[in-house]
């Protein structure tokens, strides 16, 4: 079975700053996808990034990017020029491929990252 | 707006009562997920539907059971319920491509007295 690992459950950043969220996955599969997603105090889960592990390039997503080392199992989160806003608890999460064990995805269990004005 | 909608919003009841939980998709989606939030066991797949067929189960109690509809909508019955299901449950829809993400509602907090 998968396994994610966020080994930060609190993170904090000074508005305008940079911060990278740590994640670490364990899997036997080859052919995969990697997601953050956001909950702020809503509640609501949000979708921020996904990476497939196929594709070697780190997905981008405006003020968001991941650090994706496959060898390695580690997918982060950067969010640069934070804003109050991004204040959340973040997500990782694995899934893999639908022809294999479906589509459900495996969560890590969570950051929460603070913004400071 | 994820597009998908999930009744009710809160839920208050007893030990021992049965709830149900509804999810309707986004349009087009074919695939629900259910997924429960708990402050001991984190967030966690419960079950999973394709086009009215039961496609992958999780950490699913058996207490717990799920249907999906011909109209795709989805719901979540709870039977039995102790202090311990107290939780924020989540549906998830994602199209016919298993390549398209999950999209999430607003979740049902479920409280148990």
């Amino acid at each position: 079975a998968q396994t994610v690992t966020q080994s930060q459950p609190e993170m904090s950043v000074q508005e305008a700053e940079t911060v990278t969220l740590s994640c670490t996955y364990d899997t036997s599969e080859s052919d995969y996808y990697l997601f953050w997603y956001k909950q702020p105090p809503s509640r609501q889960m949000i979708l921020v990034i996904r990476q497939e592990a196929y594709k070697q390039q780190n997905a981008t997503e405006n003020r968001f990017s991941v650090n994706f080392q496959k060898a390695a199992k580690s997918f982060s989160l950067k969010i640069s020029d934070s804003q109050l806003g991004d204040a959340a608890m973040y997500f990782c999460a694995y899934r893999s491929r639908p022809q294999t064990s479906g589509s459900r995805l495996t969560f890590g269990e969570g950051t929460q990252l603070t913004v400071n004005p | 707006d994820s597009g998908v909608t999930q009744t009710p919003k809160h839920l208050i009841t007893a030990t021992g009562q049965r709830v149900t939980l509804r999810c309707s998709p986004r349009s087009g989606d074919l695939s629900v997920y259910w997924y429960q939030q708990s402050l001991d066991q984190g967030l966690q797949f419960l079950i999973q539907y394709y086009n009215g067929e039961e496609r992958a189960k999780g950490n699913i109690l058996e207490r717990f059971s799920a249907q999906q509809f011909p109209d795709l909508h989805s719901e979540l019955n709870l039977s039995s319920l102790e202090l311990g299901d107290s939780a924020l449950y989540f549906c998830a829809s994602s199209g016919f491509s298993g390549d398209q993400p999950q999209h999430f509602g607003d979740g049902t907090r479920l409280s148990i007295l």
